[in-house]
C-alpha cells in the first residue's frame, strides 16, 4: 500500500528566508504527486501538481524518484504563505488517493 | 460556479444516532471521492465514485457507513450508527476526469461532525 510522509507537522521561518516543506512518499509504481494548500477558513485547493514543472506563487516541487520524495520549495517565504500543506499521491490506474498529514507553515515578520 | 457544494457545514449528534452528509460535486466532474479528517491529520480516503460507480471503497467501514451517488451527480453519506470515534470532518471532492491518470481534485468546506 502506498504511503506519503510529512517529517514536520510545524514549520517555521522568518519572511524572505528559504522555506522547503518535506514529502516522501513509498509506492513501488510511478504515481503522481500533487501538493495542496489550505488558507485559514478557507478549503483545500491544489498549489502544484509534480507533471506541470511549473511554478505558483513561487513554489516550485522535484520529483525525486531514486530517494522518492517530492520536497516543496520557494526561496523567499512572505507572510501569506503561512497555511497547511499537504502532500498527496495518486496512484496512476487505480487512481487511489493517499494524503499526508500535512505541515503547518508559519512565516513569521 | 459554487464549487464543490456540501451540506450541513456543522452536525451535532449523539452516539449511536444516524447521520447524513450531502455533496454536490462540480458540473461535468465524473469523480467524486469522500474522505474523512480527523484532527491533525490529512485526509483520509473512504470511496471514490466514478459516475455512480463506487470504484474503491475499500477504506469505508462497512458496517455503520454507506454512501450513494444515484445518476452520477449528487452523493450522500450516511453513517449508522454513530460512534465517538467518527468525529471528524467530512470532505467532498470532484476531479474533472480519470482516464489513466489522475487530476487536480476540487475539495467542498467539509462537515463537522461532532459525536457526544
Amino acid at each position: 500500500a502506498q504511503r506519503v510522509t510529512q517529517p514536520e507537522k510545524l514549520l517555521s521561518v522568518f519572511k524572505g528566508a528559504p522555506v522547503e516543506l518535506k514529502c516522501n512518499y513509498s509506492y513501488s509504481g510511478s504515481p503522481e504527486l500533487f501538493w495542496y494548500v489550505q488558507y485559514s477558513r478557507q478549503r483545500l485547493q491544489l498549489l502544484l501538481r509534480h507533471i506541470s514543472r511549473e511554478s505558483i506563487k513561487g513554489f516550485t516541487a522535484d520529483l525525486n524518484k531514486g530517494e522518492t520524495s517530492f520536497h516543496l520549495k520557494k526561496p523567499f517565504a512572505q507572510e501569506e504563505d503561512s497555511a497547511m500543506y499537504y502532500c498527496a499521491l495518486l496512484t496512476p490506474f487505480g487512481g487511489k488517493s493517499t494524503f499526508g498529514d500535512g505541515t503547518k507553515l508559519t512565516v513569521k515578520p | 460556479e459554487a464549487g464543490v457544494v456540501q451540506s450541513p457545514r456543522y452536525k451535532i449528534i449523539e452516539k449511536k444516532q444516524p447521520v447524513a452528509f450531502w455533496c454536490n460535486p462540480i458540473s461535468g466532474h465524473n469523480t467524486l471521492y469522500w474522505y474523512r479528517q480527523n484532527l491533525g491529520q490529512g485526509p483520509e480516503l473512504l470511496i471514490r465514485y466514478e459516475n455512480e460507480e463506487a470504484v474503491d471503497d475499500s477504506q469505508l467501514p462497512k458496517d455503520r457507513f454507506s454512501a450513494e451517488r444515484l445518476k452520477g451527480v449528487d452523493s450522500t453519506l450516511k453513517i449508522q450508527p454513530a460512534e465517538l470515534g467518527d468525529s471528524a470532518v467530512y470532505l467532498c471532492a470532484s476531479s474533472p476526469f480519470f482516464e489513466g491518470g489522475g487530476d487536480e481534485q476540487f475539495f467542498g468546506p467539509g462537515t463537522r461532525l461532532t459525536v457526544l
